[in-house]
């Protein structure tokens, strides 16, 4: 299975852009690139999700690269609610039968007043 | 608020109690999931669940039984728990299994 390597934590001052880097070497041609957070005692929150091209929607945006090997998730604004733990994930197609997440170690993001 | 609802939100048992987590969803998914976490580590897939069909068991452990009444409800029946099974279990739907999860907040589980 392809995996993901990300920092373990990164810090953001508040009102700032997050980059949040995520390395998935092994990837193949039907991986889609996830990514969700975790926010204190609460469950996942998904985020975005891309295969190729940069993505972009009200929470975030992907940025892609070429040979698809890395991504990094951009939050264009940190606010104090943004700290969570970022999770990027791979989505590998399980035939027809079901949809696996599977998590990697993720980022924990600490925003500064 | 979460759109999984999942109940209770915290459960204390013996290793030789019987007890089921519910989790609920109104939002038409066909797809649910369950999921372990332990401790600051990231979640892990327990099962999947298309059109009410187990799809996918990642080898659980039989004390952990899977049930889905309807489209709406998801159950997970537990018996004879060990205290390594200690840890939040999440549940998680989707329109199909092609389409991102909406997470449940959890159900915190300690085994005694």
């Amino acid at each position: 299975d392809a995996k993901t390597t990300q920092p373990n934590s990164m810090e953001s001052n508040e009102e700032e852009p997050v980059h949040l880097p995520c390395n998935h070497s092994t990837i193949s041609g039907t991986d889609y690139i996830h990514w969700y957070r975790q926010l204190p005692s609460q469950g996942p929150e998904y985020v975005i999700h891309g295969l190729t091209s940069n993505v972009n929607n009200r929470m975030a945006s992907l940025a892609i690269a070429e040979d698809r090997k890395s991504s990094t998730l951009i939050l264009h604004r940190a606010t104090l609610r943004d700290a969570a733990v970022y999770y990027c994930i791979l989505r590998i197609p399980h035939n027809n039968a079901g949809n696996m997440l599977t998590f990697g170690g993720g980022t924990r993001l600490m925003v500064k007043p | 608020d979460t759109e999984v609802t999942q109940t209770p939100k915290h459960l204390v048992m013996g290793m030789t109690n019987k007890k089921s987590l519910k989790c609920e969803q109104h939002m038409g998914h066909r797809a649910m999931y369950w999921y372990k976490q332990k401790a600051k580590k990231p979640p892990e897939l327990m099962f999947v669940y298309s059109y009410e069909k187990l799809s996918i068991n990642e080898s659980v452990p039989s004390r952990f039984s899977p049930e889905c009444p309807n489209s709406s409800l998801l159950n997970l029946h537990l018996h004879a728990l060990q205290p390594e099974d200690s840890a939040l279990y999440l549940c998680a739907s989707s329109l199909t299994v092609h389409q991102p999860q909406h997470f449940g907040d959890g159900t915190r589980l300690s085994i005694l």
